[in-house]
């Protein structure tokens, strides 16, 4: 079956960077849209971008641009996001989330989450 | 930018109760519309896109209905394990989630 398994929490500092990788199985990786959302303590969901891993081409939500990238290694089936200048307010669990059908769709399934905790 | 509006914030309802969450947008989204559910500590789910059909695996318990701006998710007779908090969201350029419902026991 079609699963996502991300990489686990961080802490980190304010202004640094972070990574988060999410690793697919069950499905052909390069077919399909890799979706990034955000979910800050006890608030709603916010979408951040999507890469198509076959071109490597994204597309991400104008509040990030600049200061996120969104890379594949179909080789692996793994993706990855790259969070810069890290402040409070980014503190969040950061899902990934396979595309349905494949070009820049509906999300689903979904990742487990990772926790990024920013503190100094 | 879209904006997704549900109503109401919080529903408070019984086990075998019938459930209906409402979303809004901002202007038309033609059918191009999902609804999410999330339990506490747990990633989302899709139950239902493109308005009104289910995802792989969903009971025919939920339904979706509307098009254009508004838009219902139905929970026929609520179960135990459909207690969560449930998102609307559009799917464009740059998608965007409603702020959720929250359907508790009552």
């Amino acid at each position: 079956q079609v699963q996502l398994v991300q990489s686990g929490a961080e802490v980190k500092k304010p202004g640094a960077s972070v990574t988060v990788s999410c690793q697919a199985s069950g499905y052909t990786f390069s077919d399909y849209y890799l979706h990034w959302v955000r979910q800050a303590p006890g608030q709603g969901l916010e979408w951040m971008g999507w890469i198509n891993p076959n071109t490597g081409y994204t597309n991400y939500a104008q509040k990030f641009q600049g200061r996120v990238t969104m890379t594949g290694d179909t080789s692996i089936s793994t993706a990855y996001i790259e969070l810069s200048r890290l402040t409070s307010d980014d503190t969040a669990v950061y899902y990934c989330a396979k595309d349905l059908r494949g070009v820049a769709d509906w999300f689903g399934p979904w990742g487990q989450g990772t926790l990024v905790t920013v503190s100094s | 930018e879209i904006v997704l509006t549900q109503t109401p914030a919080i529903l408070s309802l019984s086990p075998g109760e019938r459930a209906t969450l409402s979303c809004r947008a901002s202007q038309s989204v033609s059918r191009y519309l999902a609804w999410y559910q999330q339990k506490p500590g747990q990633a989302p789910r899709l139950l239902i896109y493109d308005a009104s059909n289910r995802a792989t695996g969903i009971p025919a318990r939920f339904s979706g209905s509307g098009s254009g701006t508004d838009f219902t998710l139905t929970i026929s007779s609520l179960e135990p394990e459909d207690f969560a908090v449930y998102y609307c969201q559009h799917r464009n350029n740059w998608p965007t989630f409603g702020p959720g419902t929250k359907v508790d026991i009552k």
